[in-house]
């Protein structure tokens, strides 16, 4: 079936740098995917949905110049949260559609715990 | 606009026990209705849905129906087991796009 992978799963950074989150599709091409952010005991809040290609979809609230997204293959989608500050601590998961699946089965990765100090 | 509320966790059931999770939902149109389970390390994965008023989805001994009346899509399973335990999150997708929103998850204990 169809698996996307995350990496890392794990970072701890120091405040005002720059941390990269990929999310890829191992064994199909993701025309869209999703980026999620998960605080404890509350929901997933969509952050941006982003189609390879072309820039991403930014959901209200949520700064773009925070949290850079690029989909620059049918592959592999990343998020960079800039200039992170302890308030970007999260848990920051990737979903992605396409495959065999289609347009509308959801295909989540595993997530990428965001500590930074 | 679309929300989800879930019951707070944890749910502590023993093993073999019946299991609910109450979901319910507030949405415009005519949403489809998921649940997803997370195993400990991994990510979402879809654990049964429901597209129209009245529809049931089944999957590894879980149920859950879609009740357009009283806005509900509560989960149950009539014999856990431990490896069961898991976060569970309550979803609704409108019709025609791609976008989830989740409840908060409950998660599921349950000891032998």
């Amino acid at each position: 079936g169809a698996v996307v992978s995350q990496h890392p799963s794990r970072v701890i950074c120091k405040s005002g740098t720059s941390v990269k989150i990929e999310c890829r599709s191992l064994d199909f091409q993701a025309t869209t995917m999703f980026w999620y952010r998960q605080f404890p005991k509350q929901s997933l809040m969509l952050m941006a949905t982003s189609n390879e290609g072309s820039k991403a979809t930014y959901e209200q609230g949520v700064e773009k110049d925070k949290f850079l997204i690029n989909h620059a293959s049918l592959t592999l989608s990343t998020l960079t949260v800039t200039s992170a500050h302890p308030e970007d601590s999260s848990f920051y998961i990737c979903s992605a559609t396409g495959g065999e699946a289609g347009a509308n089965v959801l295909t989540f990765g595993a997530g990428s715990r965001l500590t930074v100090l | 606009g679309n929300s989800v509320t879930q019951m707070e966790g944890p749910v502590t059931l023993s093993e073999e026990a019946f299991l609910t999770i109450n979901c319910t939902y507030t949405a415009t149109g005519y949403p489809s209705l998921f649940w997803y389970v997370q195993y400990p390390g991994e990510g979402l994965q879809l654990l049964l849905k429901a597209t129209k008023a009245d529809d049931k989805g089944s999957n590894k001994g879980f149920e859950a129906t879609y009740r357009k009346e009283t806005t509900s899509f509560h989960l149950e399973k009539g014999s856990v087991q431990v490896s069961d335990s898991a976060v569970y999150f309550c979803a609704l997708q409108n019709t025609g796009f791609q976008k989830l929103v989740f409840g908060t998850g409950t998660r599921l204990l349950v000891s032998p």
